[in-house]
């Protein structure tokens, strides 16, 4: 059974930082593009980041690019976006979800979400 | 900036079919953009219903069904069920690594 399960979410003041996580089982983690996706209280979803499944490839949205890293470390079957210069209006809850190829397409699995909470 | 359209909200009455639409503020969608659709209620992570334009998740009953209509893709309900009560969301591969969501419909089973 394929689970993603996120952490590391929490409190951080405007422009502090923060490293979320997502355990990746079930399947063959080096062999799928990855992505965060996150959702804003009362918002809808908006896809932020992605990664091939080397990690050789990352995609970035505009609203995060140049303060979000993604990466994933293989061997330990995990997912990572650290988070810089945080907003506001990063507050949301942080998706980790799986295409449903090894190729760049949607999502097939999400993880239940971690929730980041941007303010003073 | 790339805008993907959605009903903001539709209405059906139990066992009738509703089919909810996704386009783009420019140009028509194709099975090219692999669209998919995913079901969310609140408070809850969303599940994925149909991805690919047509192929539907695992586990997913027969009565969701997505398609090609016109220049939008499409997610019809047929037999629409009280637990159908839910935001839905389609999504489009732009290409180059990005993905764009649509606005989302809520859809009300009354």
């Amino acid at each position: 059974e394929v689970q993603l399960v996120e952490s590391g979410g929490g409190l951080v003041q405007p422009g502090g930082s923060l490293r979320l996580s997502c355990a990746a089982s079930g399947f063959s983690f080096s062999s799928f593009v990855m992505s965060w996706v996150r959702q804003a209280p009362g918002k809808g979803l908006e896809w932020v980041l992605g990664i091939s499944g080397t990690g050789d490839n990352t995609y970035y949205a505009d609203s995060v690019k140049g303060r979000f890293t993604i990466s994933r470390d293989n061997s330990k079957n995990t997912l990572y976006v650290e988070m810089n210069s945080l907003r506001a209006e990063d507050t949301a809850v942080y998706y980790c979800a799986r295409s449903y190829s090894a190729n760049w397409r949607p999502f097939d699995h999400w993880g239940q979400g971690t929730l980041v909470t941007v303010s003073s | 900036q790339t805008v993907v359209t959605q009903e903001p909200s539709f209405s059906v009455s139990p066992g009738g079919t509703v089919t909810l639409t996704c386009g783009l503020s420019s140009g028509s969608v194709s099975s090219s953009y692999y669209p998919s659709w995913y079901q969310q209620t609140p408070g809850q992570a969303p599940r994925t219903l149909v991805y690919s334009t047509k192929t539907r998740a695992s586990g997913v009953p027969d009565r969701f069904s997505g398609s090609i209509l016109g220049n939008k893709a499409a997610l019809t309900i047929t037999g629409a069920q009280a637990d159908d009560e839910s935001d839905y969301y389609c999504i489009l591969y732009m290409g180059s690594g990005s993905f764009v969501f649509g606005t989302g419909t809520k859809v009300s089973v009354l």
